[in-house]
């Protein structure tokens, strides 16, 4: 049974500031992994994919990937009071997404 | 339009009803999924679709759910003899093949009384 596990929160930080959500797997095969934005009462939405160990950025979003510890994580540059919402974090493999419980963040003005 | 589109977004059943709850994927999309979200944890896996057949349906809870996908395109999930504890959100997601980004619906929240 593959786990993906992620600190449930909630994570509080200051507009402008860098939130940095974590997780960790249980599958040392897994080669797919993504982060998903998720607003109270509405659907996943992809934000962040990664397949290969280091770091990938788009705009103000890191993510890191660090096979060998089974880490995920995404960091969010100059956060803002819209990123508030929780954040899962998801494993692929044999044409499946297991999810974590998410990440709840509250990005305070 | 562009997206996932899921109908309805609300359903409120009586216990012991039969539901079906359809997901139409982005165009082009070949794989289809079906997840389930119930409040404060991660979505769960149901059933895979690669093109009109049932790849994995391993997520499924019981034999009172089913899906199918016909022509490779529209998916419906039904549900019978519903239970309260099959309340929560339904989610489709669509990829373009298996194995890649995975672009979810808004949901159909699921409430059975």
């Amino acid at each position: 049974q593959k786990e993906v596990e992620q600190n449930s929160g909630p994570l509080s930080v200051p507009e402008g500031a860098i939130a940095s959500l974590n997780c960790t797997y249980s599958d040392r095969g897994s080669q797919s992994f993504f982060w998903y934005r998720q607003y109270s009462g509405k659907s996943p939405e992809l934000i962040m994919s990664i397949y290969s160990n280091g770091d990938k950025e788009d705009g103000r979003f890191t993510a890191q990937l660090n096979k060998a510890s089974q880490y995920v994580s995404l960091l969010i540059r100059d956060s803002q009071p819209s990123d508030s919402a929780t954040y899962l974090c998801a494993e692929g493999s044999n044409y499946k997404l297991t999810f974590g419980k998410g990440t709840l963040l509250t990005v305070n003005p | 339009g562009a997206g996932v589109s899921q109908t309805p977004s609300n359903k409120v059943t009586e216990k012991g009803k039969y539901v079906e709850l359809r997901c139409d994927p982005i165009s082009g999309h070949t794989a289809l999924y079906w997840y389930r979200q119930s409040l404060g944890q991660g979505p769960e896996f149901l059933i895979y679709f690669q093109g009109t057949g049932a790849a994995d349906d391993s997520g499924l809870p019981n034999d009172r759910f089913f899906a199918v996908r016909p022509e490779g395109s529209v998916s419906t999930l039904k549900i019978q003899r519903t239970e309260r504890g099959d309340s929560a959100m339904y989610l489709c997601a669509s990829s373009v093949q298996g194995d890649t980004e995975a672009f979810f619906g808004q949901g159909t929240r699921l409430t059975v009384v």
